[in-house]
């Protein structure tokens, strides 16, 4: 069965540092890979996608993700982080579906 | 573009009626739209595929008959909570994918929710 591991619950970073936002999946074949955030009573905001192609994707607010197939991580990254990037991040995965599957969801905070 | 709306954003209801919940594609079409429900703190539960023109494919442990939906264009999809009761009181979150243009078509699009409280 496919499924999305997000191991931390909240990530702290300072602004100005660069921040990771952990994902891990598990299935058989090549998945579809998402990221999206979600501000506080809203829903949730497309960041990018992997696909196929080069691994390392960029994404919207300057975000970007590394696809690595052994490891089957796709972890979110941005090299200097925002106050506004205080949100909660899912990632999410396809494989032969419609359905997306999400991880629970990391909360980051950054400080100012 | 992919824009997708929702409403009503918030909606109280005693228990016993029944909350429609609309779902709109703004600037796309969508033969397939999703149905989400987010409990406080968790991630987003699917509860059905919404397929315009035909019956909406529900999640197992699912009501059909509670949570009835209804995709009637490639716009639009509804989602409505019959019967309410306090348990139902939750987020609901629809998403939409283009179904036409590539290479969006992989990508589904989300609505900003509608929050339901059953008193």
């Amino acid at each position: 069965a496919q499924s999305v591991a997000q191991p931390e619950d909240q990530v702290n970073v300072a602004e100005g540092n660069p921040l990771t936002v952990k994902c891990t999946y598990s299935v058989s074949g090549n998945p579809y890979l998402f990221w999206y955030v979600q501000y506080p009573n809203r829903g949730l905001q497309f960041l990018l996608k992997y696909i196929t192609g080069d691994n390392l994707v960029k994404g919207s607010y300057g975000f970007e993700a590394e696809f690595n197939k052994s490891q089957t991580s796709f972890h979110l990254k941005k090299p200097s982080a925002l106050v506004s990037d205080s949100a909660l991040y899912f990632c999410a995965l396809s494989y032969n579906t419609d359905k997306l599957i999400f991880g629970t969801g990391t909360r980051l905070q950054v400080f100012p | 573009g992919a824009v997708v709306s929702q409403h009503p954003s918030w909606v109280i209801c005693k228990s016993g009626t029944s909350v429609k919940i609309e779902c709109r594609s703004l600037d796309f079409q969508a033969t397939t739209m999703f149905w989400y429900r987010q409990f406080p703190k968790q991630s987003l539960m699917l509860m059905a595929t919404s397929n315009e023109g035909s019956k909406a494919t529900y999640e197992q442990g699912v009501e059909k008959d509670k949570f009835l939906i209804n995709h009637a264009s490639l716009t639009l999809s509804t989602l409505t909570v019959t019967s309410a009761h306090p348990e139902d009181s939750s987020f609901y979150i629809c998403s939409a994918r283009d179904s036409y243009t590539f290479p969006y078509q992989e990508t589904q699009y989300f609505g900003p929710g509608t929050r339901l409280l059953v008193l």
